[in-house]
């Protein structure tokens, strides 16, 4: 069976401080994964998706993740945070048998001034 | 594009009643997605819906939840009779693609959701 880990379901950084934001998936198939965001009383918004092209894959409002077969790992990141990052984010992986979505936890992004 | 439209925003009602919560989908998608949030258990897909045909509906709690799709561009998830467990956020999501979202460079596009409060 698919499934994906958040660690740490809340995560407080400075402004303009590194973001990092973890997703691990246990997959016994090469995976499809995905980063959606959602800002508060709003629905969820792709952030960015790996399907088994480059393992460096950017998204939009400067987030990236990479794509690690060895760590079974998809981590989300961005350089310098901002104070409209303040949202949950969460981390997805395709379910091959049924089409299927499965979403982790999620994390609360914090930043502080 | 006005994208996912989902109504009604918020609704409160009392335990035994029914709630209709409903949802149009972007114009010209052809799949559609019903998800439930709460605070246990993250965001489960109940239900979703290709051309108009359930396609999996494993998600679904139990017998008093129903999901129609009636048409390409509306869709319906019902409870009857609710219960306080049944307070969530629902969202709706909709995608285009030949597979009917069995392939995930399908975007999946979210409405704003529904809060229900069941009393």
């Amino acid at each position: 069976a698919q499934s994906v880990t958040q660690l740490g379901s809340h995560v407080s950084v400075s402004e303009g401080a590194l973001v990092l934001l973890r997703c691990n998936y246990s997959s016994s198939v090469p995976p499809y994964l995905f980063w959606y965001v959602q800002y508060p009383n709003q629905g969820l918004q792709l952030l960015l998706k790996y399907t088994s092209a480059a393992t460096l894959v950017k998204g939009i409002n400067g987030f990236e993740a990479e794509f690690k077969k060895s760590e079974t790992s998809f981590h989300l990141t961005k350089p310098s945070a901002h104070m409209s990052d303040a949202a949950e984010y969460f981390c997805a992986v395709w379910y091959n048998q049924g089409g299927k979505l499965i979403f982790g936890q999620g994390t609360e992004l914090s930043v502080k001034p | 594009d006005a994208g996912v439209i989902q109504s009604p925003r918020h609704e409160v009602t009392e335990m035994g009643q029914e709630v209709t919560l409903r949802c149009k989908p972007i114009s010209g998608h052809n799949s559609l997605f019903w998800y439930r949030q709460t605070m246990m258990r993250g965001l489960e897909l109940l239900i979703y819906f290709n051309n108009n045909v359930p396609i999996d509906d494993s998600g679904m709690p139990e017998d008093r939840f129903s999901a129609k799709m009636p048409n390409a561009s509306f869709s319906t998830l019902k409870i009857q009779p609710s219960e306080p467990r049944d307070s969530a956020v629902y969202f709706c999501a909709s995608s285009l693609g030949t597979s009917g979202g069995l392939y995930p460079q399908e975007t999946q596009y979210f409405g704003p959701g529904t809060r229900l409060l069941v009393l």
